[in-house]
This record gives structure tokens, C-alpha cells and sequence, in this order.
């Protein structure tokens, strides 16, 4: 069965102080793996999107990698509005369908 | 400009009721969805449509029903409401499956 793990649960880390969100999969037929992110009371809210192993993509202070079992969500110098719940979730070719992680609840302190 | 709104933003209502939740996307999709997030934060896929196709997951009840008018809108329907429905649910949309953009969901309460 598809699976989709994040880690960690939660993160609390100082403006400033960059670190890594990881995202590890087990899927057969890996479409696409999507990262997002939501704040308390809204929707998710999309940043990245990464189809092959080695790709990398960069918004502001985040970069997005991708393995053939994990990923990574990178934050560098985050600032106090990077706080929120970042979301993984993998697309496969089975199906339209996404399923999603759990989420690391991200904290930055000023 | 919202790009996928749904109403209401919070409904609470008795045990045993039948309640809808309306969704609209106007980005020109082909494809909608609903997702519950349940009390710890996991979000679900509960159905997929599209003009062709209604995919459920089978794990949903069939007191959940989908109902889509057009293209641009995909209601949620709900009979005999029960205490571990209370969520927030989701609606989402894509042209084909590429990425899913989401509404900004609606909080339902059972007493």
C-alpha cells in the first residue's frame, strides 16, 4: 500500500535558523510529489510540484528535492511567517488521487 | 477572484440532519474533489470527478454523496449527520491530474 511519512511531527526553530523537513514515500509509479502549505483555518496552499528523482525547486527562503524515496523541504533563514503546517503528498499513476502525509507543524521564534 | 470558494466556512448542526456543502472553482478545471481533514490534521481524498468519471474512495459512507450542476461546481451532500463526521472539509480541483488547488474549507460541527 502506498505510504506517505513525515518527519519531524513538529519543528521549532529560531528566525534564522535554517533546517530540513523530510518527506519519505513507498509508492508504485511515482506521478509527482507536491509540497504545501497550511495556515491555521485556511487550505492548503500550493508551493512545489517534483516528478524525477535529482530535480530541485526554489521559492524565496524554500527548496523543494526529490530521491527515489524521499524529499526534502529545505528553509533557509526562515522568518516568524514561515510558520504553518507543511504538507507532502505523492500522485501516482494509478489514479488522479493524492495522498497525503501528516504534516510537520513548522514554529519560528523571532 | 477566489479561485475555489466553498459556503459555508462553518456549519453546526444536530445529529441525524442532512446538510450540503457548495463548492465552486473558476479556474477553468476539469476535474474536483473533496477531502476531509479530520481532528488531527490528516487529510483524506473521499471523492475525484469529473465529467467522465466519479471516483470514491471506499471508505466513505454512502450518506456522502457528490453532486456536480456543471463543470465549475461540486456540492457536497450529507444525510443522517453523525457525531464523527464533525471535520473540515475540502474541495479541490485540477485540470486533469495535475495540481490540485483547495477551497478554503468548511468546518462542520455534529452535536
Amino acid at each position: 500500500e502506498d505510504q506517505v511519512t513525515q518527519s519531524p511531527e513538529a519543528l521549532r526553530l529560531q528566525e534564522g535558523e535554517s533546517s530540513s523537513l523530510n518527506c519519505s514515500y513507498t509508492v508504485s509509479g511515482l506521478r509527482g510529489l507536491f509540497w504545501y502549505r497550511q495556515d491555521p483555518g485556511k487550505g492548503p496552499e500550493f508551493l512545489f510540484t517534483l516528478y524525477s528523482a535529482g530535480e530541485e525547486k526554489e521559492k524565496e527562503r524554500l527548496k523543494a528535492t526529490l530521491t527515489k524515496k524521499e524529499s526534502f523541504l529545505h528553509i533557509t533563514a526562515p522568518k516568524p511567517e514561515d510558520s504553518a503546517t507543511y504538507l507532502c503528498a505523492v500522485q501516482t499513476y494509478n489514479n488522479n488521487d493524492m495522498r497525503f502525509g501528516a504534516g510537520t507543524r513548522l514554529t519560528v521564534k523571532p | 477572484d477566489t479561485a475555489v470558494s466553498q459556503t459555508p466556512k462553518y456549519l453546526v448542526t444536530q445529529m441525524g440532519n442532512d446538510k450540503s456543502i457548495k463548492c465552486e472553482q473558476n479556474l477553468g478545471h476539469d476535474t474536483m474533489y473533496w477531502y476531509k481533514q479530520d481532528s488531527k490534521k490528516f487529510l483524506k481524498i473521499m471523492f475525484s470527478y469529473n465529467n467522465k468519471e466519479l471516483i470514491i474512495n471506499e471508505t466513505v459512507p454512502n450518506r456522502f454523496s457528490p453532486k456536480s450542476p456543471d463543470k465549475a461546481h461540486l456540492n457536497l451532500h450529507i444525510n443522517s449527520l453523525e457525531l464523527g463526521d464533525s471535520a473540515v472539509y475540502f474541495c479541490a480541483s485540477s485540470q486533469d491530474s495535475g495540481t490540485q488547488y483547495f477551497g478554503p474549507g468548511t468546518r462542520l460541527l455534529v452535536l
